[in-house]
């Protein structure tokens, strides 16, 4: 266990409905990341946020997806409108900026299937 | 740009007989480099890092990896395989020095351990 905690761990929900996920980050850590792993490949960047600023937004992350950290520490994930291409697994990790190695530390995620 | 390339996409050894896991890289800057494991049904944990200091880095539960810079290569070894290291391995690359705080992870290299 990471410390990071991501809920639900699982969400199955119908083609065109919106799911919003939460995440948790180590307690003291000011930046979070959201990944996204689908099945046989290994996990892609989506955006990330120092404190409550998003600082970087990948492409990946299209006019339906949103992120939110509002408070600085947890943050939450929406997708609207979901697709079956959104299936797969949604990676939560947190970090401490200004340390020598920022190492990100994950959560378990959260694995979305759109029907 | 930074990506990575593990070299095989799966591993298979024999408990007790040694381990390499390859992994090849590309960064236009000094780059940090990480192996994490992914057990089934968990989170992504950190096995090691490289940060620009000592180039033969030891990590958990056995394992090590040596940074080549000329061969831009980051091999994961370990000396005797053991039935616990069963999992999906993953060779990340981060440009620090470029500003970049995401990662960039490889497509993972399942490894299987023979009784």
């Amino acid at each position: 266990d990471t410390g990071v905690s991501q809920d639900p761990r699982h969400k199955i929900t119908k083609r065109g409905q919106n799911v919003t996920f939460r995440c948790d980050p180590i307690s003291e850590h000011n930046r979070l990341y959201w990944y996204r792993q689908t099945l046989g490949q290994g996990p892609e960047f989506l955006t990330y946020f120092q404190n409550e600023a998003q600082l970087e937004k990948s492409r990946l992350l299209s006019d339906r997806f949103s992120a939110e950290r509002p408070k600085g520490s947890f943050s939450t994930l929406e997708i609207q409108r979901t697709e079956q291409g959104d299936s797969a697994m949604y990676l939560c990790a947190s970090s401490l900026a200004g340390t020598a190695t920022d190492t990100q530390y994950f959560g378990p995620g959260t694995r979305l299937t759109v029907l | 740009a930074q990506s990575v390339t593990q070299l095989d996409s799966h591993v298979s050894v024999s408990e007790g007989t040694p381990v390499l896991l390859r992994c090849n890289y590309s960064s236009s800057y000094s780059p940090s480099l990480f192996w994490y494991v992914q057990h089934p049904n968990k989170g992504l944990q950190l096995l090691l890092k490289y940060t620009s200091a000592a180039t033969l880095v030891k990590g958990i539960n056995g394992f090590e990896a040596e940074f080549k810079k000329s061969e831009t290569s980051f091999h994961l070894t370990k000396p005797s395989a053991h039935m616990s290291d069963a999992a999906e391995y993953f060779c990340v690359v981060s440009d620090r020095a470029a500003g970049a705080n995401n990662l960039f992870f490889g497509t993972g290299t399942r490894l299987t351990v023979i009784p």
